[in-house]
């Protein structure tokens, strides 16, 4: 099937900081990944959505200007939380769309990065 | 996308087939079902998917009701691994996938 991987798989940093997470699509390329972001026993929340060449489109409430993604290539997304403070602790899981044949339209999810705040 | 019903959450039996149901009686035409899972601290994994016919893959078997209001995914012989958050998506090609509350499965030896 399919994989998907993020790097780094956890990271700790100071509050204030900024701290980039990598998505790679290994074995498709995507033009479309999305970012998400879930809470302790909460369900995942579609931050934005990230297209290869464009610019990011954002949820309701997501702020852009914090929450920057750059998209440059066709295996590649990057998502960067500036200025990170507490309240950004959480678990961040990218995915990537695979329109290959025979694959539909599925997304297929990396592993998640353990972003902790101090 | 369709609104999904799941049960909050359900036991099973290790060795046994899991019948995870799902209510979508809103879905569309062009809607297809997904299903994915979520183990503890780990990003979800895709299952299977279906529009109107049966499916059956190497993990699940997927099984949508005529009328597609509503399907069962069907783990044949579970596992103590397969203790997870199940997801029961309704999306449209080309559309964003919305994750609801899923079902807990808990395999027990």
């Amino acid at each position: 099937g399919a994989v998907v991987s993020q790097h780094p798989s956890r990271v700790i940093c100071k509050s204030g900081t900024s701290v980039k997470i990598e998505c790679r699509s290994l074995d498709f390329q995507a033009t479309t990944m999305f970012w998400y972001r879930q809470f302790p026993k909460q369900s995942l929340m579609l931050m934005a959505t990230s297209n290869e060449g464009s610019k990011a489109t954002y949820e309701q409430g997501v702020e852009k200007d914090k929450f920057l993604i750059n998209h440059a290539s066709l295996t590649l997304s990057t998502l960067t939380v500036t200025s990170a403070h507490p309240e950004d602790s959480s678990f961040y899981i990218c995915s990537a769309r695979d329109r290959g044949p025979g694959n539909g339209d599925t997304q297929y999810f990396g592993p998640g990065t353990r972003l902790t705040v101090l | 996308d369709a609104k999904t019903t799941q049960p909050p959450s359900m036991d099973c039996a290790e060795g046994r087939a899991a019948n995870l149901p799902c209510n979508h009686s809103t879905i569309s035409g062009n809607e297809y079902v997904y299903w994915y899972r979520q183990i503890h601290s780990q990003g979800p994994q895709y299952i299977i998917h279906g529009l109107k016919n049966n499916e059956t893959n190497e993990m699940a078997s997927l099984i949508i009701t005529e009328d597609r209001k509503s399907s069962t995914l069907i783990l044949p012989h579970a596992t103590l691994r397969d203790t997870a958050v199940y997801y029961c998506i309704g999306k449209a090609a080309g559309n964003k996938l919305t994750f609801g509350g899923g079902t807990r499965v808990l395999v027990k030896p």
